[in-house]
């Protein structure tokens, strides 16, 4: 079975231009969530899909931050426009069901960098 | 809210030596409490896990324990190998009614030869 797979792996983009991030989850799984990690600091939520929907979107930044989960299979991330303090690797998994015992499963995460 | 302490990195050792990762958490109720391990180059994979108080959980060596008392889950090894150099992540979930992974700030490991 496929894991969960991102592109691309790495991202370098100028100040005030759009970057748009994908995920490919592994198959049957219905939720799919986004984290951003920052140089040495904890890995951060976004937000979370359960199929198409977003079943929680607290940690997205603010309103130049975009996600999208199309037809409930892969979800893309836009960040327009994006800055500075956007660089880090974004990570996106998935797993087949919610509870509190249930392993995610990691994507190798999008390393963005905005200059 | 919800939230994960791990150690700052990165812990260097020599290989065969003792590893001992420092993990406490703040949460409401019962989480589970969960490691997980990136390799360079590579996602974030599951190390181990424990769903309730006591519990051990334990993987390929390694070992940590959900202590309930001290809000703590602290990874150990008892001999390190070269091939674990990685960054380490504990994780809670479960916690005031959201399963989404409450993630640390990962520790970096170096074993040296």
């Amino acid at each position: 079975e496929a894991g969960v797979t991102q592109f691309p792996s790495h991202s370098v983009i100028e100040k005030g231009q759009t970057v748009t991030l994908r995920c490919d989850p592994i198959s049957g799984h219905d939720n799919l969530y986004w984290y951003r990690r920052v140089m040495g600091k904890e890995i951060k939520f976004l937000l979370h899909f359960v199929k198409e929907s977003k079943q929680d979107e607290s940690g997205m930044p603010n309103n130049r931050f975009l996600a999208e989960r199309t037809g409930g299979t892969y979800s893309t991330l836009k960040v327009q426009p994006a800055e500075l303090e956007d660089s880090g690797v974004y990570f996106c998994a998935s797993s087949r069901e919610t509870s509190k015992n249930t392993e995610a499963f990691f994507g190798q995460g999008t390393r963005l960098t905005v200059v | 809210g919800n939230s994960v302490t791990q150690m700052e990195g990165p812990v260097t050792l020599s290989e065969e030596a003792f590893l001992t990762i420092n993990c406490t958490y703040t949460a409401t109720g019962y989480p589970s409490l969960f490691w997980y391990v990136q390799y360079p180059g590579e996602g974030l994979q599951l190390l181990l896990k424990a769903t309730k108080a006591d519990d051990k959980g334990s993987n390929k060596g390694f070992e940590a324990t959900y202590r309930k008392e001290t809000t703590s889950f602290h990874l150990e090894k008892g001999s390190v190998q070269v091939s674990d150099s990685a960054v380490y992540f504990c994780a809670l979930s479960g916690s005031g009614g959201s399963y989404i992974p409450t993630f640390g700030r990962g520790t970096s490991l170096i074993v040296h030869p």
